[in-house]
């Protein structure tokens, strides 16, 4: 029973390319969030999705980025123009959302993705 | 605006000692309260959790205190062993209307060292 994947786990990019970074939540999640950690942090809420929805991106910086949790495949998030701020950890986590259960606050999350901006 | 604060960034502990860390919350809203570890280059690692209708939660060697009124939390680890070492995150979210979005707003975490 794999846990949260996510990949790649480190990535390198230059000022102004674009990156991706790729979920795949445990399976019979249909959950996800993504968290951003910045050094010397704690994470913090960027955007939650369900399939095919954004139920909540309040975290998520106006421009530049963006996500999407398709039908089928990962989740992606998205990040345009890269700039060294962006360099940071990012992890996202799923649950199994049971309708008025609180076991849905249950967040497993994945080991990340270190993304550098040079 | 840190609505979910670690105020110790470190502690340390000697093995079989109890190790306390605590956490206090501004929004009074949350109604739903988790711990995390996270070892480095790793994700965070569920511990435990309390809903606001508890005021304490136990599993095995961990065990968690709600104080609504103060709006702090603790994470009581007993006896503490030298795996315990790790950075320990609190968050904490807020149920609405009955449901969960499951956003949850973290603290700055706090460097917990076992030394055997």
């Amino acid at each position: 029973n794999a846990g949260v994947m996510q990949n790649p786990r480190h990535l390198v990019r230059r000022r102004g390319q674009e990156a991706r970074l790729r979920c795949s939540p445990m399976k019979g999640h249909s959950h996800v969030y993504w968290y951003r950690q910045l050094p010397e942090e704690g994470l913090k809420f960027m955007v939650y999705l369900q399939k095919e929805n954004i139920i909540d991106e309040s975290g998520m910086p106006k421009e530049r980025f963006s996500a999407e949790f398709p039908k089928e495949g990962p989740s992606i998030l998205r990040i345009q123009q890269v700039v060294r701020g962006d360099s940071a950890a990012y992890f996202c986590a799923s649950s199994f959302f049971f309708w008025g259960l609180l076991t849905s606050d249950e967040q497993f999350f994945g080991p990340g993705t270190r993304l550098t901006v040079l | 605006d840190q609505q979910v604060k670690q105020n110790s960034p470190s502690l340390s502990v000697q093995e079989g000692r109890i190790s306390i860390l605590n956490c206090d919350y501004t929004n009074s809203m949350f109604d739903y309260f988790l711990w995390y570890k996270k070892y480095p280059a790793e994700g965070p690692t569920f511990l435990i959790s309390i809903s606001s209708i508890k005021d304490k939660n136990e599993d095995g060697r961990f065990t968690v205190f709600l104080n609504k009124s103060a709006k702090h939390l603790s994470l009581h680890i007993v006896p503490s062993q030298p795996g315990d070492s790790a950075v320990y995150f609190c968050a904490a979210s807020a149920n609405a209307g009955g449901t969960s979005y499951g956003k949850l707003t973290f603290g700055q975490g706090t460097i917990l060292t076992v030394h055997p």
